[in-house]
């Protein structure tokens, strides 16, 4: 099947606004995550859903980064009020169950706070 | 400091060549290593995944974990022009820590 999708791919925004970012998963996979993507920096983990526990928030790096999963399966991330250093690649994983399982990565959104 | 270390080189060699690129980490509790390489303006794609210590090979890619040093390598033999792009190394503990922790990407360019 398809594999994880993303979009926007591209988003260009002025600073304070908000934008929100859409996640849709491998089908069937029941754990998903996002991690944004700094120039020359690895993955910084944000956030992970796991079925309907709790998502695990602790990535995440002020309050106005928040995030959704409706029905288990499309994710969106909305960050509000953006900053020039919100500007990034995010990216979005899915896999099967567990965090040890393989993880399949999104091509990304890439942000651009102006 | 970071509690996994990677050079961000970038690393150019010749088509042919034999690659290392490696990790170091600090937390003793990962246990599961992986491998990731992510071609421009692509996502991450997994490419060696091993738990513990110990060596494994997938074709020209071998992986390696010592866990007693806190280092883990990923070589690449006959390296092809195709191999070019940023390899993650990405690491995890068991239990209650599970958290995917990635090294910063090193940039490999395989020229002709």
């Amino acid at each position: 099947g398809a594999g994880v999708s993303q979009s926007p791919s591209n988003k260009v925004t002025e600073k304070g606004k908000d934008v929100e970012l859409r996640c849709d998963p491998i089908s069937g996979h029941t754990a998903l995550y996002w991690y944004r993507q700094s120039l020359g920096q690895g993955l910084e983990f944000l956030i992970y859903f796991q079925g309907n526990s709790a998502p695990d928030k602790s990535g995440l790096p002020s309050d106005r980064f928040s995030a959704e999963r409706t029905g288990g399966s499309v994710s969106t991330l909305t960050i509000q009020r953006t900053q020039q250093e919100d500007s990034a690649v995010y990216l979005c994983a899915s896999s099967f169950a567990s965090i040890a399982d393989t993880q399949y990565f999104g091509p990304g959104t890439r942000l651009t706070v102006l | 400091q970071k509690e996994v270390e990677q050079d961000p080189g970038p690393l150019s060699v010749p088509e042919g060549a034999i690659v290392s690129l490696n990790c170091t980490y600090s937390n003793s509790a990962f246990q599961y290593f992986m491998w990731y390489r992510q071609y421009s303006r692509k996502g991450p794609e997994l490419l060696m995944y091993t738990y513990s210590s110990g060596n494994k090979e997938d074709g020209r890619f071998t992986a390696q974990v010592d866990k007693s040093s806190k280092y883990i390598s990923l070589f690449i033999r006959d390296s092809q022009p195709s191999d070019s792009a940023t390899y993650l190394c990405a690491m995890m503990g068991s239990g209650g820590y599970n958290k995917l922790i990635f090294g910063a990407g090193t940039r490999l360019a395989v020229h002709p």
